[in-house]
């Protein structure tokens, strides 16, 4: 089936500094795939939409200055938190679409980053 | 815009009973899907059931099954001989269209399977 590898699952990084994420879908390619944050007990916010080849679409309100996103192949979609501040603290989670139809997304498992 | 609502953030079963979790949404589409996903204490989204709304069946994946009452724009889920595996958070979610289709989360409930 399809899977989708996010790492690293944990970081903990100074105020300052900046913290990457990648995504990658191991057996199928994707040419969207999707970052979302999510603080505890709540839902998934989505953040924005990366596209293979061309800028990603920022959902209104998310910094693109400061959530850089990155998605030079088919297989591979990274995130970036520039100058991370203790308030970037959260919990990031990519998904890519497989199939087609469906619409079905497939989850990485997540990354839990700590901003000190 | 798609909207999608789960009004109870909390619910709680004995194990090997049953329990239904509820979600409507709103939209202006005629054709779509639903879907549902679990997220359990590893935080790992999984896909537990979808739902095509031009099919007049209701989907089921063993335990799980789902109630589409499409001219309701109601989509619940329906857990049989819960067991405590199925302690999780749970998502109704509902894509929009285009090419770059995204999905739209409720905002969850708690389940706790109660041994």
């Amino acid at each position: 089936g399809a899977v989708v590898s996010q790492h690293p699952s944990r970081v903990i990084c100074k105020s300052g500094t900046s913290v990457k994420i990648e995504c990658r879908s191991l057996d199928f390619q994707a040419t969207t795939m999707f970052w979302y944050r999510q603080f505890p007990k709540q839902s998934l916010m989505l953040m924005a939409t990366s596209n293979e080849g061309s800028k990603a679409t920022y959902e209104q309100g998310v910094e693109k200055d400061k959530f850089l996103i990155n998605h030079a192949s088919l297989t591979l979609s990274t995130l970036t938190v520039t100058s991370a501040h203790p308030e970037d603290s959260s919990f990031y989670i990519c998904s890519a679409r497989w199939g087609s139809g469906a619409n079905v997304l497939t989850f990485g498992a997540g990354s839990r980053l700590t901003v000190l | 815009a798609q909207t999608v609502t789960q009004s109870q953030p909390e619910m709680s079963v004995q194990e090997a009973e049953t329990v239904t979790l509820s979600c409507t949404y709103d939209t202006s589409e005629n054709n779509y899907y639903l879907f549902w996903y679990k997220q359990p204490p590893s935080r790992q989204m999984i896909l537990v059931i979808r739902q095509e709304a031009y099919k007049q069946q209701n989907a089921t994946e063993n335990r799980f099954s789902v109630n589409f009452q499409k001219a309701a724009k109601s989509f619940s889920l329906k857990i049989s001989d819960s067991q405590l595996g199925d302690t999780a958070m749970y998502f109704c979610a509902f894509p929009s269209c285009g090419a770059n289709s995204k999905l739209t989360f409720g905002k969850g409930i708690t389940l706790s399977v109660r041994p």
